[in-house]
Parts: C-alpha cells; sequence; structure tokens
C-alpha cells in the first residue's frame, strides 16, 4: 500500500527566505506526482505535476523535482512572500487516471 | 464551466438523516473523484469514475456512502443515515485521464450534528 509522507508538518519562515518542503513515498512505481496548495476553508490548486520520467518541473518561484528510485520529491519555493502561507500537499498516482495517494500536508507560514 | 463546482458549499444535517452532495465536473472531462478529508487528518480517496462507471469504488467508507454519474457529467455522493464521524469536507475532482492531473473543486462541509 502506497503511503506518502511530508516533512516538516508545520514552518514559519520570515519573508524573503528560500525554502525546501519534502515528500517522500514508499512505493516508487508511481506514474506521477503532484504538489497542491490549500487555503483555509478552499480546494486544493494545483501548482506542479511531474511525471515519472521527468526529474524536475518549475513554475515561477517554485521548482519541484522528483527522485523516483529513492521515493522522494522537493518543492523549492524561492523568495517567499506572506501570501505564500497555506498548506502545502504532495500527491502520487500509480496510473494514469488513478487515485491521488496524499501526504499529510506542510503548514507554511511566511511572516512579513 | 470554467472549474469544478460543488454544492451545497455547506450542509449541516442530524445524524441519521441522509444527504446528497453534488459536483459539476468541467465539461468534458471524463474522469472525476471524490475525496473525503476530516479535521486534522488527510485526503481520503472516495470512489472514481471513468465516464458513468466506477472501476474503482474502494474507498467508500461503508455501505452508507453511494455515488453515481449520469450522462458522463455530474455526479452525486449520498451518505445514508449520517453518523457524526461523517463530518468532513467532501472534495470532487475531475481530469481528462490522458492528459495533466485532476482539477478540484471547492469543497463541501458537511457537519452532522
Amino acid at each position: 500500500k502506497q503511503e506518502v509522507t511530508q516533512i516538516p508538518a508545520a514552518l514559519s519562515v520570515p519573508e524573503g527566505e528560500n525554502l525546501v518542503l519534502n515528500c517522500s513515498f514508499t512505493d516508487s512505481a508511481i506514474y506521477n506526482l503532484q504538489w497542491f496548495r490549500q487555503d483555509p476553508g478552499k480546494g486544493l490548486t494545483s501548482l506542479l505535476l511531474i511525471q515519472s520520467s521527468q526529474r524536475e518541473q518549475t513554475s515561477g518561484r517554485l521548482n519541484a523535482s522528483l527522485d523516483k528510485s529513492s521515493g522522494r520529491s522537493t518543492l523549492y519555493i524561492a523568495a517567499s512572500q506572506p501570501g505564500d502561507s497555506a498548506t502545502y500537499l504532495c500527491a502520487v498516482s500509480e496510473t494514469s487516471g488513478s487515485r491521488l495517494t496524499f501526504g499529510e500536508g506542510t503548514q507554511l507560514t511566511v511572516n512579513p | 464551466g470554467a472549474g469544478v463546482s460543488q454544492s451545497p458549499s455547506n450542509k449541516v444535517t442530524e445524524k441519521g438523516k441522509d444527504v446528497e452532495l453534488r459536483c459539476d465536473p468541467i465539461s468534458g472531462h471524463t474522469a472525476l473523484y471524490w475525496y473525503r478529508q476530516s479535521l486534522g487528518q488527510g485526503l481520503e480517496f472516495l470512489i472514481y469514475f471513468q465516464g458513468n462507471s466506477a472501476p474503482d469504488k474502494s474507498g467508500l467508507p461503508s455501505d452508507r456512502f453511494s455515488a453515481e454519474r449520469t450522462g458522463g457529467s455530474v455526479s452525486t455522493l449520498t451518505i445514508q443515515r449520517t453518523q457524526q464521524e461523517d463530518s468532513a469536507v467532501y472534495l470532487c475532482a475531475s481530469s481528462l485521464v490522458s492528459r495533466g492531473g485532476p482539477v478540484f473543486g471547492p469543497g463541501t462541509r458537511l457537519t452532522v450534528t
């Protein structure tokens, strides 16, 4: 059974810092990995999706890497801003269209 | 539509009542998913539709939970004889299976009193 773990569970940083969120998964036979953002009381917003054949994806200040063989992904946020404050979720799928298995999330607070 | 919509946004019901939650996926998205997010817990998969059929309903927690999808579009999640432990945010997502990942709706917050 696939299990996804995210570390740390919570993180508080001052504005402007670069930071890294970690995600690990137990079964390396994944189809893709996705990072989401969830604001309080809201649904999920997709940030980056990495196919299993890819090593990384970038969007603006966000960079996600994938090391499938070791079962790890990182989300790098550059020059953090208070608006980045949210819960960040990592999820993997094992086949095209199959369910996502989510981690518990990292709650990020960026202090002005 | 422009995104996935869910209704109602909030539902308060008494223990033992039945509830229906609705999901309108993005037009043309063939895959539809239901997840549940309980307070302090991660997202839990409930059921997956491809078109009108449900090849994976293994996440439904009990036979009080059922879901259907009609016309390859709208889906309804029904919870019968609600219990307090059913209180959660129910999230729906849709996708084009061959492209990209799922797009999530805003969720329905269900409170069972």
